[in-house]
């Protein structure tokens, strides 16, 4: 199942910096995609959605920039903190049809930010 | 903050035992769900539950799988007979709707239940 790719598997960024995790989608029928941070050991940690009828969502250090028509989604973290360091999945919804709530997720990005 | 909570952290079990993974999802929420994640693989939906039944289920999700709503507040997932392929993280996770493409259906996640089938 391929519907949401993360195609980097990982990503070192300075502290202070800008982080910008990529994600991008094949099925025209998600309408709701969100970002979840995840520790080892841990589960998924909700950070930040958006509905496919906006384009940007900001929460904090935390925006999410969706281009339907290129089926691409990124998340960018200004600025970064070591703290930000850990697995950083993107998932997809499609709200419509008989999909009650199901989840798809990507393979994962790694984030690391050094001190 | 209301938060999931996954009962126990981890289970370690003979193949071909029966487990029961346990789930406390947030209270006003409706939706259930329960995921799994094999090491090194991506997280995975296996069923939906909502109003006391299944609402969507992969194809994971076979005869060996069951989901309960035994009382108000607990959220279970069974399997009948375990097979080494089953070892995996279990993550619980509940929203408040599911069809809205809004905020409301945003899932959120417990600690997880680390499944080990020897």
């Amino acid at each position: 199942d391929q519907q949401v790719k993360q195609n980097s598997p990982s990503l070192s960024v300075q502290e202070g910096r800008i982080s910008i995790l990529n994600c991008d989608y094949t099925n025209s029928m998600f309408d709701y995609f969100l970002w979840y941070k995840k520790y080892p050991a841990e589960g998924p940690t909700f950070l930040i959605s958006i509905s496919s009828i906006k384009d940007k969502n900001e929460d904090g250090r935390f925006t999410v920039f969706l281009n339907k028509s290129a089926k691409h989604l990124s998340l960018h973290i200004v600025p970064s903190q070591p703290g930000d360091s850990a697995v950083y999945f993107c998932a997809a919804i499609s709200a419509g049809g008989t999909s009650y709530g199901k989840l798809t997720f990507g393979q994962g990005t790694i984030l690391t930010v050094h001190p | 903050e209301p938060e999931v909570t996954q009962t126990p952290s981890h289970q370690v079990t003979q193949m071909g035992q029966e487990v029961i993974l346990r789930c406390v999802p947030i209270s006003n929420h409706l939706y259930f769900y329960w995921y799994r994640q094999i090491l090194g693989q991506k997280v995975e939906f296996l069923v939906s539950f909502y109003n006391n039944e299944i609402s969507e289920k992969s194809e994971i999700f076979d005869d060996q799988f069951s989901v309960e709503r035994p009382d108000g507040s607990n959220f279970t997932l069974k399997i009948r007979s375990t097979k080494l392929e089953d070892s995996a993280m279990y993550f619980c996770a509940s929203s408040e709707m599911a069809g809205t493409a809004s905020s409301t259906d945003t899932q959120y996640f417990g600690p997880g239940t680390r499944l080990t089938v020897l």
